[in-house]
């Protein structure tokens, strides 16, 4: 079935560290790709999406580019900052279905 | 802007009890979703509705039930609860293809 794969954590990396949190994905069709961030005690927010091949998300400072050639679409930073520390979920859609697909979650600790 | 809005935000209920969860969509939104997302897990979907009609259903036990309103605020109804049903669920709403989450309520069955 269709599915959502992405790196294990938890991820530490020291403030201003280049992010890279890697997901792929398994999926009969073309769906569109989401990044979730879950703040500690919080909901989760959309972070950025891509909705076709080639597409390419953006949202503070974040950047992840739907590549349907490697079914993937990794989550990066050029310099994190402490306040990003939180769980990352990598997500799909299809337009057919109401139901989001994530995957497990990554979580990342960015040290002062 | 304005966010989805759930309540209540923590709930404490005990085995076999019932519990009622509500969700009040962003203004304009007509699509309702819930989620269920279990201690150190992925959120799960369970179900949602469009224009007050279930629109598509996922993993939700029948011991749960949900409804949306004419005002598109939706209830999420949980019977005969069970010490797995211990999570936090998530009510999205959406216009179209992006789902906004709220805060979610948390759910402690004792």
């Amino acid at each position: 079935g269709d599915s959502v794969t992405q790196m294990e954590g938890p991820v530490t990396l020291s403030e201003e560290a280049f992010l890279t949190i890697n997901c792929t994905y398994t999926a009969t069709g073309y769906p569109s790709l989401f990044w979730y961030v879950q703040y500690p005690g919080e909901g989760l927010q959309l972070l950025l999406k891509a909705t076709k091949a080639d597409d390419k998300g953006s949202n503070k400072g974040f950047e992840a580019t739907y590549r349907k050639e490697t079914t993937s679409f990794h989550l990066e930073k050029g310099s994190v900052q402490v306040s990003d520390s939180a769980v990352y979920f990598c997500a799909l859609k299809f337009s057919r279905d109401d139901k989001i697909i994530f995957g497990k979650g990554t979580r990342l600790h960015i040290l002062p | 802007a304005a966010g989805v809005i759930q309540s209540p935000r923590h709930l404490i209920k005990e085995k076999r009890e019932t519990a009622t969860l509500k969700c009040y969509p962003i203004p304009r939104h007509d699509t309702v979703y819930w989620y269920q997302q279990g201690p150190g897990q992925d959120p799960q979907f369970l179900i949602s509705f469009y224009e007050k009609m279930q629109s598509d259903k996922g993993s939700i036990p029948d011991r749960f039930s949900a409804q949306q309103f004419s005002d598109y605020h939706s209830e999420l109804n949980m019977s005969s609860l069970e010490l797995g049903d211990s999570a936090l669920y998530f009510c999205a709403s959406s216009s179209g293809p992006s789902q906004y989450f709220g805060p979610g309520t948390r759910l402690t069955v004792t």
